[in-house]
């Protein structure tokens, strides 16, 4: 069964703590992303990444970074969390290749800073 | 950017209604995704589909390319049909990586 496995359903964090949230897929995808999900404006691309070390910005990365050391990990820090950071996570992959491709998602991390 | 329009954004049904919610989008595109997320989060892939029809169990996707357009019915809907469906398309322009952009999402609620 394939997976998208994201650390932390439910994380509380402080303003001005660094946050990492991790996301693992066992599918040999290429892809990563992350997304936050907010109510009333949907499903927003912080960052992705096509490859190994490779990574660009999506909509919104301002407060964010990403890391991929393994083509498995796609991991998200939020370097000095924010109360606008208080949001829904969610990690997706995808296979490379011509067209579109199904994108696998993770069961999501809700992050509450206070 | 594609700019996709969901609708209606709220949906309430009774048991054993059929359902329709509608995705347009304003670029042509090579596929359009339909996504369920139910309470909690986990979001799950419905449908791919390029042109015509797809059907899974009481699931049905239609497009029609020429207009720019998507429907997803439900039939005999069942109040575990309740959740987020979402319509996705490819972004437009350049080198896509399998980037989508996302519509606003229909909340649907089916009442026993």
């Amino acid at each position: 069964d394939v997976k998208v496995t994201q650390s932390s359903r439910y994380l509380v964090k402080r303003t001005g703590e660094k946050v990492f949230l991790e996301c693992v897929q066992d599918m040999d995808h290429e892809n990563m992303f992350w997304y936050r999900q907010d109510p009333g404006l949907g499903l927003r691309l912080i960052y992705f990444s096509y490859d190994v070390k490779m990574k660009e910005k999506g909509d919104i990365p301002e407060g964010y970074s990403v890391s991929r050391e393994k083509k498995e990990r796609f991991s998200l820090i939020l370097e000095s969390a924010s109360t606008n950071q208080t949001s829904m996570y969610l990690c997706a992959s995808s296979s490379a290749g011509q067209g579109s491709r199904e994108l696998f998602f993770g069961e999501g991390s809700r992050l509450t800073v206070l | 950017k594609n700019e996709v329009e969901q609708s209606p954004q709220n949906l309430t049904a009774q048991e054993g209604e059929f359902i329709t919610i509608n995705c347009s989008y304003s670029v042509g595109i090579s596929a359009l995704h339909w996504l369920q997320q139910h309470p909690g989060g986990g979001i799950v892939s419905l449908f791919m589909l390029s042109s015509g029809k797809k059907k899974h169990g009481r699931l049905i996707a239609t497009i029609n390319i020429q207009e720019k357009h998507s429907s997803l019915h439900i039939t005999a809907s069942h109040p575990r049909d309740s959740a987020v469906y979402i319509c996705a398309v490819p972004n437009a322009g350049g080198t896509s990586y399998g980037k989508l952009t996302f519509g606003q999402g229909t909340i649907l609620t089916v009442h026993p």
